[in-house]
Formats: C-alpha cells, structure tokens, sequence
C-alpha cells in the first residue's frame, strides 16, 4: 500500500537558518506529492503540492520538487523565521482517488 | 467565505459510550472526507463520502461508520468507544468527488478523549 516516510524528531534551528526535511514515499502509478503545515491549534492547509515527477511545488519561500527515481519530495526554505513554526507533515495522493496518505509529521521551532 | 466547520471542538466520553461528530463543508463542495489523528502522529484516513454516497473506507473497525446529507454536510458515529479512539478528528471538504485529486481543505478537528 501507499505509505511516506518523514525523517524522525523534531527540528529546531534559528531565525534565518535553512531549513530541510526529509520525506520519501512508497506507492503505486504515480501520486501526486504534497506538504501540508498545521499551526498550533489550527488545521491542517496546503503548503505546496507536485502532481508529476520533476515537478517544483513552492509557496512563502518553501520548495520541494518530486523526484521519481529517488522517490522523495524533500521539503527546503532557505531562510526560516519564527512565524515558520509548526508541523509539517508529508502526504501523497493515489490518482484516481482522493484519499490523502501522511506521514508523521515533523514539529518545527524556531528560535530568534 | 466560511471555511470546514466541525462540532463539537472538545469532547470527553468514557469508555464504551457512543459519539456523533459533524462537520460543514465549504459551500459549493460535495465530497467531505474524515481523518484520525493520534497525537504524534499524521492523519489517518477513515471515510469518503461523495454525494451522498460512501466512496472509500480506510482500515478502521466497523464501530466507525459515517453519512452525507442532502446539503452535504456529514456525521462520523463512533460506538463502543476505546481509550485508543481519543484523537483529533479532522474533516476535509472537496468540490468534487474521487475521480481525480482536488484540493482538500480542512476543518480545525473535534478533539476527542476517552476516559
């Protein structure tokens, strides 16, 4: 089945750091790839999303570009600010059907 | 424009009791999907309706069970609720049904205890 894999723990780094976290996938055809981003008390929204391989999805300065042979969507900002905080969770889309598959999500802090 | 809106926001039930969740969706969707999500985890997938009708079921046990009415706004029932069942339940809405993906935009969860 359908399965994404995010990197373990929490990631905590300073105002301007730059910031990466890992996400791989398993999953049959091609799904489309996305990250979505949950604020404290808040639900989950679209960050970006990919629907084909080489694919770059970007918004608010984040990037991840869907890379079949590797089978990741790694998620980059170049320079991350306090109001990044939160978690990040990685998800994929089978076509055809509109279920969405996550991983377990990374909690982002930054810190001043 | 009003956004997914769930209630109840907070719920606490104690083992074995039966619980309703509801959800809104966005006006103009037609497909609401519910997801489990265990604190520290990602969100599971449970349902999918899609006018009116079930359209996929995730790996839950049949105490779970759901359904769309005619202005598209949905019911998840839990019975028999287990301490494992406490979780955010989220609510997704869709404009359109599972041919294709369409963007999903969530409601804010019932957070769920059982004690």
């Amino acid at each position: 089945g359908n399965s994404v894999t995010q990197m373990e723990g929490p990631v905590t780094l300073s105002e301007e750091a730059f910031l990466t976290i890992n996400c791989t996938y398993t999953a049959t055809g091609y799904p489309s790839l996305f990250w979505y981003v949950q604020y404290p008390g808040e639900g989950l929204q679209l960050l970006l999303k990919a629907t084909k391989a080489d694919d770059k999805g970007s918004n608010k300065g984040f990037e991840a570009t869907y890379r079949k042979e590797t089978t990741s969507f790694h998620l980059e900002k170049g320079s991350v600010q306090v109001s990044d905080s939160a978690v990040y969770f990685c998800a994929l889309s089978d076509r055809g059907n509109n279920r969405l598959a996550f991983g377990k999500g990374n909690q982002v802090v930054v810190i001043p | 424009d009003a956004g997914v809106t769930q209630s109840p926001t907070h719920l606490i039930k104690t083992r074995g009791q039966q619980v309703t969740l509801r959800c809104s969706p966005i006006s103009g969707h037609k497909s609401v999907s519910w997801y489990q999500q265990v604190l520290g985890q990602g969100p599971q997938f449970i349902f999918q309706y899609y006018e009116k009708e079930e359209r996929g079921r995730g790996n839950f046990p049949d105490r779970f069970s759901a359904r769309q009415f005619p202005n598209y706004s949905s019911e998840l029932n839990v019975n028999a609720l287990l301490l494992g069942d406490s979780a955010l339940y989220l609510c997704a809405s869709s404009p359109r049904g599972a041919d294709t993906y369409n963007e999903q935009f969530f409601g804010p969860g019932t957070r769920l205890t059982v004690l």
